[in-house]
């Protein structure tokens, strides 16, 4: 069964970087069936996308973040990571990882997160 | 860019049936994926596509679509299906993902 978990610093200090890493078990990384992905959930907010990655690298931000974002993948551990720099108090949040599937199928193109992780919450504060 | 607009609560009294909504323009071309998230938890992945159910998922869990509008239908609701749900599509002018703002289910 396929596991997702987060780990990086639950403390950032304002104008610092942002660094989480999602560790992938119980399956391969490089599978060419799916793509890589955080999410955020600020406190008592809903979802927000980050981005995706591809095995091979290819890379898909949320324009709103994409300038601080930088989203990376390292196939030999079976890891993708997050850096989210320059971060400020409204990037606290709970992040998860999840593994993103998109199907294409007649007329149609179906997508979905599944599983994710358990999630870790990161408070930027001095 | 796209938005996918969900009614922030809806209530349901316990054993009814209840609808929850997602409206955005990507709907007219992507099917919707919903998940389910409870206090404290990571959100559950519980219909994907036209309407499919990941393995676990109870089948009083159903999806549908039209036009611009997704609906995640729950027949004969529980008291452990009181969460939060998500909708969730892709963007229709790019490979971009979104996220409704979410409906907190109430179930009376």
């Amino acid at each position: 069964q396929l596991q997702l978990q987060e780990s990086g610093p639950g403390l950032v200090k304002p104008s610092e970087t942002l660094s989480l890493t999602c560790t992938v078990s119980g399956g391969s990384i490089s599978s060419s069936s799916y793509y890589w992905g955080w999410i955020r959930q600020p406190p008592g907010k809903g979802l927000e996308w980050i981005g995706s990655i591809y095995y091979s690298g290819s890379t898909y931000y949320n324009p709103s973040l994409k300038s601080r974002v930088t989203i990376s993948v390292d196939t030999s551990k079976n890891q993708f990571s997050l850096k989210l720099s320059s971060v400020t108090a409204a990037d606290t949040a709970v992040y998860y990882c999840a593994r993103r599937r998109i199907v294409v199928v007649p007329a149609a193109m179906i997508e979905w997160f599944d599983p994710w992780g358990q999630g870790t919450l990161v408070t930027v504060s001095s | 860019s796209s938005e996918l607009t969900q009614d922030p609560a809806v209530s349901v009294a316990l054993g009814q049936t209840v609808r929850i909504t997602c409206q955005g323009d990507s709907l007219r071309s992507y099917y919707a994926s919903w998940y389910q998230q409870k206090p404290g938890q990571a959100p559950v992945l519980v219909i994907y596509g036209k309407n499919n159910r990941p393995s676990g998922i109870p089948d009083r869990f159903s999806g549908s679509s039209s036009g611009n509008t997704a609906s995640l239908t729950i027949t004969g609701a529980q008291a452990e299906d009181e969460a939060d749900y998500y909708c969730n599509s892709r963007d229709s002018s790019s490979n971009h993902v979104v996220f409704g703002g979410g409906t907190k289910l109430t179930v009376l």
